[in-house]
């Protein structure tokens, strides 16, 4: 089973700043996804992000809010933009690997 | 559209005393459906995938099963680090955009007291 680290694992940000979210695979994968779970809500998908080429956001979701980039087929960024307050919410990775799904530890982001 | 509902959401159990969780789907096309585990402040374990209706599986305390419609996640005498958030989700068949979408409900809190 693919193992993933998250970083940071927390993190509290001043409103109007950006969080950027790194997800590191110990495998190489095609596809890698990122789920926010708002506070006692389940996950939501917002993007999926495969290597070289533009990730595709989900209906809610935009670039220009959630950039992400996919340099390589081990790691991943999000970057949350220009926050605020409504975007405090725990952001996940997830990868693919032998049809099963899973998850890092997630990023708890709070926006004051 | 694609959607998935757990019940009860929230579901609290004498150490000892079996139940079941339930998660009701409806997919155009069922590619999997998933079981995970969520402990406070870690993300999704994952648990089972289960593929067709009338299959189960099988890890310890717990048992995973399908039909066309839902699936049970049965506890059977539950012990208080079985307490978690359990979340199901599906996967549809290949859409458009070429990728497996999971689609998750809002889980089910159990609380397993001594």
């Amino acid at each position: 089973s693919a193992v993933i680290s998250q970083k940071p694992s927390r993190d509290i940000c001043q409103r109007g700043t950006s969080l950027t979210i790194q997800c590191q695979v110990d495998s190489q994968v095609t596809m890698m996804f990122w789920y926010r779970q708002q506070p006692g809500q389940s996950l939501t998908l917002i993007a999926t992000a495969n290597q070289g080429s533009e990730a595709t956001y989900e209906s809610g979701f935009v670039i220009d809010k959630f950039p992400i980039s996919r340099p390589n087929l081990t790691f991943s960024t999000l970057t949350v933009s220009n926050m605020s307050p409504e975007d405090s919410s725990i952001y996940l990775c997830s990868v693919e690997d032998s049809a099963e799904a899973f998850f890092g530890q997630g990023t708890r982001l709070t926006v004051v | 559209e694609d959607q998935v509902t757990q019940s009860p959401e929230a579901l609290r159990l004498q150490e000892g005393e079996s139940s079941s969780l339930n998660c009701s789907y409806t997919v155009s096309g069922l590619r999997g459906l998933f079981w995970y585990r969520q402990d406070p402040g870690k993300g999704p374990e994952f648990l089972f995938t289960l593929y067709s209706a009338g299959e189960e599986k099988e890890k310890e305390r717990l048992k995973a099963t399908l039909t066309k419609k839902e699936s049970f996640l049965h506890i059977t005498a539950p012990k208080p680090e079985d307490s978690a958030t359990y979340l199901c989700a599906v996967q549809a068949h290949l859409f458009s955009g070429g990728y497996n979408k999971l689609i998750f409900g809002a889980g089910t809190r159990l609380a397993v007291h001594p």
